[in-house]
């Protein structure tokens, strides 16, 4: 069965620090990889996908992932955090085409100026 | 473009009351999920579907949940009764296609509490 482990509940980073929120998946063949954002009271917001190609893959605001294949590993990371990414960030992946995401538990990301 | 709307944002009810939830997805979205979230969880997938075709409900509590989307564009879930166990957040999603590729549009979701 296909999973997502997201390990660590919590993460703190100061203000201009870099950052990394770590994720490790489980599927059969090659997998999608998606990071999300979520702010309170409000819906997921999409950061970032991997499909295929380049290991390295930018989004937005900034935030970037590195896919790992042989450490089954997509780590999202940010060269300098800012208090206003403070937020709770989803790991999600798909096994194959016409199924639905499967989200981690989720890693609250607190930046402290 | 307009992003999915839901409605209401929040609902109390007693247990073992009914309760209904409406999203209205991306005009030209195919695909739509319903997701809940318990506080401190990831979203967890009820169901999805296809224009007006299930997909996948293997996780729908079938005994006291219940979706539909008739016309393949807007979609509706109801829980009855409901139990206290319920108490989430109701999240609908969707996407262009059900290919893998394209990332999910979240609305704001149902915060439901169950007293």
């Amino acid at each position: 069965a296909q999973s997502v482990a997201q390990p660590e509940d919590q993460v703190n980073v100061a203000e201009g620090n870099p950052l990394t929120v770590k994720c490790t998946y489980s599927v059969s063949g090659n997998p999608y990889l998606f990071w999300y954002v979520q702010y309170p009271n409000r819906g997921l917001q999409f950061l970032l996908k991997y499909i295929t190609g380049d290991n390295l893959v930018k989004g937005s605001y900034g935030f970037e992932a590195e896919f790992n294949k042989s450490q089954t590993s997509f780590h999202l990371k940010k060269p300098s955090a800012l208090v206003s990414d403070s937020a709770l960030y989803f790991c999600a992946v798909r096994a194959r085409a016409g199924t639905a995401l499967i989200f981690g538990k989720g890693t609250t990301l607190s930046v402290s100026s | 473009e307009a992003g999915v709307a839901q409605s209401p944002r929040y609902k109390i009810i007693e247990k073992r009351q009914s309760v209904a939830f409406w999203c209205n997805p991306i005009s030209g979205h195919a695909t739509l999920y319903w997701y809940q979230q318990i506080l401190g969880q990831g979203p967890k997938l009820l169901i999805q579907f296809q224009n007006n075709g299930v997909v996948d409900d293997s996780q729908l509590p079938k005994d006291r949940f219940s979706a539909e989307r008739l016309k393949g564009v807007d979609s509706t879930l109801k829980i009855q009764p409901a139990k206290l166990e319920d108490s989430a957040v109701y999240l609908c999603a969707s996407s262009l296609g059900g290919q893998g590729q394209s990332g999910y549009t979240f609305g704001s979701g149902t915060r439901l509490t169950v007293v």
